[in-house]
């Protein structure tokens, strides 16, 4: 069972330039999120997706935006990258709502020098 | 305030002790509560729910305590494999999208 697959694992991005994290589910779920998470804070929501069609702000929105393609696939662009946009992003899926388990993603260690 | 909280650790035990976490969240209305487990450099995989009856999987005891806002997980004979980060995590009030992570506390086993 592949679950939630993010591409790519690892990247190096020089300040400004762009870059789009891809992530894609097979389980048929309904809601989608992203998350980063640097040391000692924890993971914090970005973006999500309730359902295909729509998305919301999370807590740390500003300098990203996101792309619900299907019910599959939910992308993170990061238009302008900023060091501070250094960090491990995940995706992550769940049936519906904001019951039950969430299933992560492997994870996207990004860079930004 | 931090929304969740916990003792960052480490904790730092002798294989076969047992240790306890503690978290404490915000929001009365949150409606339900988990133990994720995080590898290190790994994405975060649930460990167990958490009831407020408490609730048991082998070595691993959960506990909620709505009154005092409090959830706390206990680990009896630990293993080296225990060694990991334990994320506590609170889902908000029903028909909402907000889950919270606690920073995690880490734990290493020693043999």
């Amino acid at each position: 069972n592949a679950g939630v697959t993010q591409t790519p694992k690892f990247q190096v991005l020089k300040t400004g330039q762009s870059m789009t994290l891809q992530c894609a589910q097979d389980m048929n779920h309904n809601s989608m999120y992203w998350y980063r998470q640097d040391p000692g804070m924890g993971l914090r929501l970005i973006y999500y997706s309730a359902s295909e069609g729509t998305t919301d702000k999370g807590e740390v929105p500003n300098g990203y935006n996101v792309s619900r393609l299907n019910k599959r696939e939910f992308s993170l662009r990061l238009e302008s990258a900023a060091p501070s946009q250094t960090s491990v992003y995940f995706c992550a899926s769940r049936f519906r709502g904001n019951t039950g388990e969430l299933f992560f993603g492997e994870g996207s260690r990004l860079t930004v020098l | 305030r931090k929304e969740v909280e916990q003792d960052p650790g480490p904790f730092n035990v002798p294989e076969g002790a047992t240790v306890a976490f503690n978290c404490t969240y915000s929001n009365s209305a949150s409606q339900s509560f988990f133990w994720y487990r995080q590898d290190c450099r790994k994405e975060p995989k649930l460990l167990m729910s958490v009831y407020s009856s408490g609730n048991e999987d082998g070595r691993f005891t959960a506990q909620l305590n709505r009154a005092s806002q409090y959830i706390s997980l206990l680990i009896r004979d630990s293993k080296l494999s225990d060694s990991a980060t334990y994320l506590c995590v609170v889902n908000g009030p029903t028909g909402g999208f907000k889950t919270i992570f606690g920073a995690g506390t880490r734990l290493f086993v020693k043999a």
